[in-house]
């Protein structure tokens, strides 16, 4: 079993719409969770992180997290092109920092 | 603040020669990541140290790779001699310590082995 299992798309939403995109965990003790974008031909770069239960938003991203189901989401409002990345789910055990394999997302136009 | 900073950007060579990566962190940030990206995948946990302590380096190859963090800042990851299927973006990252804390990324650097 991976230990963060993310659906690999692609996701293809037009653009205006909510893009939603999902990512299991195995480990019961993780403790913090993040969202990375990626962009083709580039690094990683930080947009979400969340470490209790519930929503939290940050402008037209909102990441959800449930422990109990080991489960947690992000949700992209009024989709833009520029929002066309790889989304990366990441989760932290104690010093540990593990990645899935992303989901990547079109948004067309 | 200045970003974590890799070098080279790019390499290619050729199977069984070596080649080494360099990282230089955030300043201040005692946790340091190397991964290992393959088109298509996602980062895959190579090494981490903690200061100049390996926390983990269960899925780092050792017949092969090796790194080290001298003075507990900038790291140098090695492949000796490496092999076609190393062929990847080869990632480092940087935070400070704690469980919530978040980890940045450098750009990277691009291995092709042919």
């Amino acid at each position: 079993q991976k230990e963060v299992e993310q659906n690999s798309g692609p996701l293809s939403v037009p653009e205006g719409a909510i893009a939603s995109l999902n990512c299991t965990y195995s480990d019961r003790g993780s403790q913090s969770f993040f969202w990375y974008r990626q962009y083709s031909g580039k690094s990683p770069e930080l947009i979400m992180f969340i470490y209790s239960n519930g929503d939290k938003e940050d402008g037209r991203f909102t990441a959800q997290l449930n422990k109990a189901s080991q489960y947690v989401s992000l949700l992209i409002r009024d989709s833009q092109p520029s929002d066309s990345a790889t989304y990366l789910c990441a989760v932290k055990r104690d010093y540990k920092l593990s990645f899935g394999a992303g989901t990547t997302v079109t948004v067309r136009a | 603040e200045a970003g974590v900073a890799q070098s080279p950007r790019y390499k290619i060579i050729e199977k069984r020669q070596s080649v080494a990566f360099w990282c230089n962190p955030i300043s201040g940030h005692a946790t340091l990541y190397w991964y290992q990206q393959i088109l298509g995948q996602g980062p895959k946990l190579l090494i981490q140290f903690q200061n100049n302590g390996v926390v983990d380096d269960s899925q780092l190859p050792k017949d092969r790779f090796s790194a080290e963090r001298l003075k507990g800042v900038d790291s140098t990851l090695k492949i000796q001699p490496a092999k076609l299927e190393d062929s990847a973006v080869y990632l480092c990252a940087s935070s400070v310590p704690g469980t919530g804390v978040k980890a940045f990324f450098g750009q990277g650097t691009r291995l092709t082995v042919v």
